[in-house]
Order: C-alpha cells, then structure tokens, then sequence
C-alpha cells in the first residue's frame, strides 16, 4: 500500500538557519506529493505541491523537488522565521478524487 | 468564501458516551473527506463522500463510527459509544469533484477527548 515515512522530530533551529525537513514515499504509479503546514491553532493548509517527477513545489520561501529516483520529496527553506514554527506534513494522493495519506508530521520550533 | 467549518472544536467525553463532530464544507465542493490524528501519530483516512454517497470508507476502524451526509451538505461523524482509544483530531476537507490537481482545504479540526 501507499506510505509516506518522515524525519523524526521535533526541530529546534536559531532564525535565519537553513531548514531541510526529509519525506521519502512508497507508492505504485506516479502520485501527486504535498506539504501541509499546520500553525498553532488553525487547520491544515496547503504549503506547496507537485504532481509529477522533478516538478518543484515552492511557496512562501519553501521549496520541494519530486525525485522519483530517490522516492523523495525534501523540503527546504533558506533562511527560516519564527513565524515558520508550525506542524508539517508531508503527503501523498494518487488520483484527483482519492485520500492523502500523510506522514506522522514534524514540529518545527524556530527561536529568536 | 467560507472555508471548511468544524463543530464542535473541542469535546471531553466519558467512555461509553456518544459524540457527533460535524463538517461543513465549502460550498459546490462534492468531495468531503474525514481524517484523524491520533497523539503524535500520522493523519490517517476515515472516509470519503462524494455528495451524499460514502464513496470509500475503508478507514473507518469499527462498527461505532457512523458517517453521514444527508443532501450532500454537511456531515456528521457519530461515535457511539466512545472508547478511550478514540481520543485525537478529527479533521474534515473538502474539494473539487473531478478537477486535475485540486486541492483539499482543510478544517480546524475538533479535538476530541475520552476520559
């Protein structure tokens, strides 16, 4: 079956630093891959996503490539805020109508 | 536009009780979906309707949860009765029915408790 498996957190980091949050999947077929964000206190929202091999998702300084090599979909940011700080997802869905199947999500806390 | 509403936010329950959590999606979305995220866990699937028919319900873990979705609006998620195991995040989303590359909005959720 479809899985999503991501780091193991929590991550602490210092503003400015450099932010790489790993998400490899299993899946048949070529699946849609995603990144929700969820900030304290609100629902899941839609961070970025890609729906085919090397596409790159990118919103809000954010970036993910889809390898389809490597069965990955890494998410980056260059210089994180403290406003970043949140729950991240990373997911998949094959179909336009089907279910997400997420990873167990990672909490990221960025100091001042 | 109104986005995807949750009611209740939170509830505490004693096990053996029943709780309904409701959704109400945007409007003109014919997809809604349940998930839950229980404590530290991955976002699983409970089910999906499209309009008013439970199109897949394979997440659904036991005979105590009942969905519906009467006129293809809102729906409700009954559980009757509560177990301790139940305790998490129930999410609802909704989108687009047959759209390339739609996205799912999301809920806040209701966090659900049993003592």
């Amino acid at each position: 079956g479809n899985s999503v498996t991501q780091m193991e957190g929590p991550v602490t980091l210092s503003e400015e630093a450099f932010l790489t949050i790993n998400c490899t999947y299993t899946a048949t077929g070529y699946p849609s891959l995603f990144w929700y964000v969820q900030y304290p206190g609100e629902g899941l929202q839609l961070l970025l996503k890609a729906t085919k091999a090397d596409d790159k998702g990118s919103n809000k300084g954010f970036e993910a490539t889809y390898r389809k090599e490597t069965t990955s979909f890494h998410l980056e940011k260059g210089s994180v805020q403290v406003s970043d700080s949140a729950v991240y997802f990373c997911a998949l869905r094959r179909g336009a109508n089907s279910k997400l199947t997420f990873g167990k999500g990672i909490t990221l806390s960025v100091r001042p | 536009e109104a986005g995807v509403t949750q009611f209740p936010s939170h509830s505490v329950i004693e096990k053996g009780q029943t709780v309904t959590l409701r959704c109400d999606p945007i409007s003109g979305h014919d997809n809604l979906y349940w998930y839950r995220r229980v404590m530290g866990k991955e976002i699983k699937f409970l089910l999906h309707f499209v309009k008013e028919s439970k199109q897949d319900e394979s997440g659904m873990p036991n005979n105590r949860f009942l969905a519906e979705r009467t006129g293809g609006t809102y729906s409700t998620l009954k559980v009757q009765p509560a177990e301790l195991e139940d305790s998490g995040v129930y999410f609802c989303a909704s989108s687009h029915l047959d759209r390339a590359n739609t996205e799912a909005f999301f809920g806040q959720g209701t966090r659900l408790t049993v003592v």
